[in-house]
């Protein structure tokens, strides 16, 4: 099993929908859950934080997140072409020393 | 302008010749790390450091050597490059004590031929 998984997509969708981004964790000591955004060669960018169950909104992104479930996801509302990039969920290991990458889910937003 | 900055951003270079990436960070960060990112494998750690002198070995580090003699500085050193050393390479710091928000660096794109 892997320690981050994330359906690598393309997760299509057309402008001005909602998008979900989903990912599953394996560490049950993860505490802090982080998702980034990629574009296509540059550096990953930080776009949420999530520290307790539940939702917490930012603008147009919310983040969820299940401790029970190992369960944590992205939604994108209003979503505009330029969200077109890979989403990158990342967990916090038990210890607090790194960050746990899924591959990434690639999002393509049609105009 | 708070931010992680590397150098240089592109490097090619032939097998066995000794470099080093320079990663540098103006946030005060205790925490710093290096990681490569190969398609369909994401981002793997090489290195971090958690503080001061105080450096730990990550997922992949075979290959690669880091020190940290300053806060703010966290330079990587490939003493004999091979091809398989041939990535994108990420420098990133952040903070320990409240929040565990990461910042990265731009990226260094290296080529070992």
């Amino acid at each position: 099993q892997k320690e981050v998984e994330q359906n690598s997509g393309p997760l299509s969708v057309p402008e001005g929908a909602i998008a979900s981004l989903n990912c599953t964790y394996s560490d049950r000591g993860s505490q802090s859950f982080f998702w980034y955004r990629q574009y296509s060669g540059k550096s990953p960018e930080l776009i949420m934080s999530i520290y307790s169950n539940g939702d917490k909104e930012d603008g147009r992104f919310t983040a969820q997140l299940n401790k029970a479930s190992q369960y944590v996801s992205l939604l994108i509302r209003d979503s505009q072409p330029s969200d077109s990039a890979t989403y990158l969920c990342a967990p916090m290991n038990t210890g607090f020393q790194k960050l746990v990458f899924g591959t990434g889910t690639r999002l393509l937003v049609s105009p | 302008e708070a931010q992680v900055t590397q150098n240089p951003r592109y490097l090619i270079t032939v097998t066995g010749k000794k470099l080093t990436v320079t990663c540098s960070q103006n946030m005060n960060h205790e925490y710093m790390s290096w990681y490569r990112q190969d398609p369909g494998l994401g981002l793997r750690q090489i290195y971090y450091s958690m503080n001061v002198e105080v450096t730990d070995k990550g997922d992949v580090p075979e290959g690669y050597k880091v020190s940290r003699k300053e806060k703010r500085n966290f330079p990587l050193i490939l003493e004999s490059p091979s091809p398989n050393q041939t990535s994108l390479y990420f420098c990133a710091s952040r903070g320990t004590l409240t929040t565990y928000e990461q910042y990265f660096g731009p990226g260094t794109r290296l080529t070992v031929t």
